[in-house]
Protein backbone atom coordinates (compact mmCIF):
# COMPACT_ATOMS: atom_id res chain seq x y z
CA UNK A 1 0.00 0.00 0.00
CA UNK A 2 1.26 3.31 -0.81
CA UNK A 3 -1.34 5.65 2.25
CA UNK A 4 0.73 7.36 4.63
CA UNK A 5 -0.69 7.73 7.85
CA UNK A 6 -0.89 9.78 10.75
CA UNK A 7 -1.79 10.44 13.94
CA UNK A 8 -4.90 12.90 13.52
CA UNK A 9 -3.85 15.74 16.36
CA UNK A 10 -1.13 15.92 18.84
CA UNK A 11 -1.29 18.71 21.82
CA UNK A 12 2.20 20.19 23.10
CA UNK A 13 2.75 22.59 25.93
CA UNK A 14 5.26 25.99 24.99
CA UNK A 15 8.56 25.25 24.70
CA UNK A 16 8.31 21.12 25.14
CA UNK A 17 8.91 18.63 22.09
CA UNK A 18 6.84 16.90 19.92
CA UNK A 19 7.11 14.27 17.56
CA UNK A 20 4.89 13.62 14.83
CA UNK A 21 5.05 10.37 12.55
CA UNK A 22 3.91 9.34 9.27
CA UNK A 23 4.06 5.61 8.52
CA UNK A 24 3.65 3.93 5.22
CA UNK A 25 5.63 1.22 2.90
CA UNK A 26 6.80 3.32 0.34
CA UNK A 27 8.70 5.08 3.39
CA UNK A 28 11.11 1.82 3.67
CA UNK A 29 12.42 3.36 0.21
CA UNK A 30 11.82 6.81 -0.39
CA UNK A 31 12.32 9.80 2.37
CA UNK A 32 9.43 11.74 3.22
CA UNK A 33 9.37 15.68 2.98
CA UNK A 34 7.00 17.22 5.57
CA UNK A 35 5.31 20.80 4.87
CA UNK A 36 3.42 23.02 7.65
CA UNK A 37 -0.11 24.63 6.95
CA UNK A 38 -1.79 27.33 8.55
CA UNK A 39 -5.61 28.09 8.46
CA UNK A 40 -6.30 29.50 5.09
CA UNK A 41 -2.94 29.67 3.86
CA UNK A 42 -0.47 27.20 1.29
CA UNK A 43 1.35 24.61 2.66
CA UNK A 44 5.15 25.25 3.04
CA UNK A 45 7.77 22.98 3.21
CA UNK A 46 9.80 22.79 6.20
CA UNK A 47 11.73 19.64 6.37
CA UNK A 48 13.29 17.45 2.88
CA UNK A 49 15.52 14.80 2.57
CA UNK A 50 17.10 12.75 5.21
CA UNK A 51 17.03 15.82 7.35
CA UNK A 52 17.01 19.34 5.72
CA UNK A 53 15.21 22.42 6.15
CA UNK A 54 14.81 25.25 3.46
CA UNK A 55 16.21 28.78 4.50
CA UNK A 56 13.66 30.18 6.58
CA UNK A 57 12.65 27.73 8.65
CA UNK A 58 14.01 27.22 12.43
CA UNK A 59 16.26 24.71 13.72
CA UNK A 60 13.78 23.26 16.06
CA UNK A 61 12.41 21.79 13.16
CA UNK A 62 14.14 18.15 12.42
CA UNK A 63 13.43 15.13 10.70
CA UNK A 64 14.23 11.17 10.71
CA UNK A 65 13.51 8.49 9.47
CA UNK A 66 13.75 4.27 10.26
CA UNK A 67 12.04 1.17 8.16
CA UNK A 68 8.75 2.18 7.57
CA UNK A 69 8.36 5.19 9.58
CA UNK A 70 8.64 8.82 9.14
CA UNK A 71 8.98 11.41 12.01
CA UNK A 72 8.93 15.27 12.19
CA UNK A 73 10.19 17.03 15.76
CA UNK A 74 9.76 20.08 16.84
CA UNK A 75 11.90 20.97 19.76
CA UNK A 76 10.83 23.79 21.81
CA UNK A 77 7.54 24.17 20.25
CA UNK A 78 6.33 27.81 19.76
CA UNK A 79 3.19 29.31 19.26
CA UNK A 80 3.50 30.05 15.64
CA UNK A 81 3.99 26.15 15.32
CA UNK A 82 0.37 25.61 15.45
CA UNK A 83 -0.97 24.17 12.61
CA UNK A 84 -1.59 20.90 10.76
CA UNK A 85 1.28 18.93 9.49
CA UNK A 86 1.31 16.36 6.12
CA UNK A 87 4.16 13.95 5.01
CA UNK A 88 4.58 13.30 1.88
CA UNK A 89 6.15 10.73 -0.29
CA UNK A 90 6.24 9.03 -3.25
CA UNK A 91 6.12 4.73 -4.72
CA UNK A 92 8.40 3.32 -7.33
CA UNK A 93 5.80 4.38 -9.98
CA UNK A 94 6.83 7.84 -9.54
CA UNK A 95 3.20 8.88 -7.71
CA UNK A 96 3.17 10.92 -4.79
CA UNK A 97 0.73 10.60 -1.18
CA UNK A 98 0.48 12.89 1.04
CA UNK A 99 -0.43 11.53 4.87
CA UNK A 100 -3.65 11.90 6.35
CA UNK A 101 -2.23 15.10 8.52
CA UNK A 102 -1.87 15.62 11.73
CA UNK A 103 -3.26 19.26 13.59
CA UNK A 104 -0.71 20.01 16.11
CA UNK A 105 -2.22 22.32 19.08
CA UNK A 106 0.11 24.07 21.18
CA UNK A 107 -1.06 24.61 24.90
CA UNK B 1 12.71 34.47 -6.46
CA UNK B 2 10.82 32.18 -7.77
CA UNK B 3 6.74 32.51 -7.76
CA UNK B 4 3.53 30.62 -9.01
CA UNK B 5 0.43 31.83 -9.43
CA UNK B 6 -2.92 29.67 -10.19
CA UNK B 7 -5.14 31.32 -12.36
CA UNK B 8 -8.94 30.08 -13.94
CA UNK B 9 -12.81 29.86 -13.45
CA UNK B 10 -13.80 30.00 -9.87
CA UNK B 11 -17.52 27.89 -10.62
CA UNK B 12 -17.64 24.88 -12.35
CA UNK B 13 -20.78 23.28 -13.92
CA UNK B 14 -20.86 19.67 -12.98
CA UNK B 15 -19.91 17.17 -15.61
CA UNK B 16 -17.72 20.09 -17.32
CA UNK B 17 -13.94 20.44 -17.32
CA UNK B 18 -12.16 22.30 -14.60
CA UNK B 19 -9.12 24.36 -16.40
CA UNK B 20 -6.48 25.57 -14.17
CA UNK B 21 -3.12 27.58 -15.22
CA UNK B 22 -0.32 27.91 -13.11
CA UNK B 23 2.01 31.10 -14.30
CA UNK B 24 5.45 30.55 -13.21
CA UNK B 25 7.36 33.77 -12.70
CA UNK B 26 11.39 35.01 -10.69
CA UNK B 27 12.55 31.87 -12.56
CA UNK B 28 12.88 29.20 -15.42
CA UNK B 29 9.98 26.43 -15.47
CA UNK B 30 12.58 24.46 -16.90
CA UNK B 31 14.66 21.56 -15.20
CA UNK B 32 12.61 20.95 -13.06
CA UNK B 33 8.75 19.40 -12.21
CA UNK B 34 5.69 21.30 -11.50
CA UNK B 35 2.77 19.61 -9.55
CA UNK B 36 -0.88 19.74 -8.94
CA UNK B 37 -2.27 19.22 -5.68
CA UNK B 38 -5.60 19.88 -4.00
CA UNK B 39 -7.42 19.98 -0.68
CA UNK B 40 -11.33 19.95 -0.62
CA UNK B 41 -13.15 21.70 1.53
CA UNK B 42 -12.23 20.50 5.68
CA UNK B 43 -9.70 17.83 4.11
CA UNK B 44 -6.41 17.34 3.88
CA UNK B 45 -3.78 17.33 0.87
CA UNK B 46 -4.40 15.28 -2.68
CA UNK B 47 -1.78 15.26 -4.83
CA UNK B 48 -2.90 15.14 -8.53
CA UNK B 49 0.02 14.62 -10.46
CA UNK B 50 3.14 16.29 -11.98
CA UNK B 51 4.63 17.23 -15.78
CA UNK B 52 8.64 17.59 -16.15
CA UNK B 53 9.10 20.54 -18.32
CA UNK B 54 9.77 18.23 -21.17
CA UNK B 55 6.25 17.51 -21.19
CA UNK B 56 6.12 13.53 -19.62
CA UNK B 57 3.79 13.43 -16.76
CA UNK B 58 2.55 11.00 -13.91
CA UNK B 59 -0.76 11.22 -12.66
CA UNK B 60 -2.82 9.81 -9.47
CA UNK B 61 -4.45 6.76 -10.25
CA UNK B 62 -7.31 7.46 -8.70
CA UNK B 63 -7.89 10.58 -10.98
CA UNK B 64 -5.90 9.54 -14.31
CA UNK B 65 -8.33 9.07 -16.35
CA UNK B 66 -10.08 12.52 -16.38
CA UNK B 67 -6.73 14.43 -15.35
CA UNK B 68 -4.67 16.09 -17.77
CA UNK B 69 -1.45 17.95 -17.13
CA UNK B 70 0.46 20.22 -19.92
CA UNK B 71 3.20 22.54 -19.89
CA UNK B 72 3.77 25.59 -22.45
CA UNK B 73 7.34 26.60 -21.82
CA UNK B 74 7.28 29.40 -24.29
CA UNK B 75 5.00 31.36 -21.43
CA UNK B 76 5.96 29.64 -18.18
CA UNK B 77 3.43 28.21 -17.62
CA UNK B 78 1.63 24.64 -17.12
CA UNK B 79 -2.02 24.05 -17.33
CA UNK B 80 -4.69 21.28 -15.72
CA UNK B 81 -7.72 19.97 -17.07
CA UNK B 82 -10.18 18.22 -14.84
CA UNK B 83 -12.93 16.44 -17.15
CA UNK B 84 -16.54 15.10 -15.92
CA UNK B 85 -16.14 17.07 -12.60
CA UNK B 86 -18.59 16.84 -9.32
CA UNK B 87 -19.18 18.12 -6.50
CA UNK B 88 -16.40 15.96 -5.25
CA UNK B 89 -14.26 18.05 -6.81
CA UNK B 90 -14.94 21.35 -4.98
CA UNK B 91 -11.30 22.35 -3.79
CA UNK B 92 -8.84 24.51 -3.55
CA UNK B 93 -5.94 24.12 -5.99
CA UNK B 94 -2.36 24.45 -5.26
CA UNK B 95 0.42 24.42 -8.01
CA UNK B 96 3.66 23.83 -7.26
CA UNK B 97 7.51 23.51 -8.01
CA UNK B 98 8.46 20.24 -7.26
CA UNK B 99 12.64 19.57 -6.95
CA UNK B 100 14.83 16.15 -7.55
CA UNK B 101 17.63 15.33 -5.63
CA UNK B 102 19.78 12.48 -6.23
CA UNK B 103 22.21 11.78 -3.30
CA UNK B 104 24.14 8.57 -3.79
CA UNK B 105 22.00 6.17 -4.50
CA UNK B 106 19.09 7.96 -3.30
CA UNK B 107 16.95 10.13 -4.33
CA UNK B 108 14.15 12.06 -3.26
CA UNK B 109 11.29 15.00 -4.42
CA UNK B 110 10.21 17.83 -2.44
CA UNK B 111 7.56 20.27 -3.29
CA UNK B 112 9.51 23.88 -2.16
CA UNK B 113 7.41 26.63 -3.89
CA UNK B 114 3.52 26.79 -3.70
CA UNK B 115 1.14 28.72 -5.04
CA UNK B 116 -1.24 30.46 -2.68
CA UNK B 117 -3.91 28.36 -4.28
CA UNK B 118 -7.61 29.09 -5.95
CA UNK B 119 -10.79 27.99 -5.33
CA UNK B 120 -12.39 25.99 -8.12
CA UNK B 121 -16.53 25.11 -6.75
CA UNK B 122 -18.47 22.55 -8.79
CA UNK B 123 -22.21 24.07 -8.70
CA UNK B 124 -25.20 24.21 -11.28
Amino acid sequence: SSELTQDPAVSVALGQTVRITCQGDSLRSYYASWYQQKPGQAPVLVIYGKNNRPSGIPDRFSGSSSGNTASLTITGAQAEDEADYYCNSRDSSGNHYFGTGTKVTVL
Amino acid sequence: QVQLQESGPGLVKPSETLSLTCTVSGGSISSYYWSWIRQPPGKGLEWIGYIYYSGSTNYNPSLKSRVTISVDTSKNQFSLKLSSVTAADTAVYYCARVVKTVRGVMSYYYMDVWGKGTTVTVSS
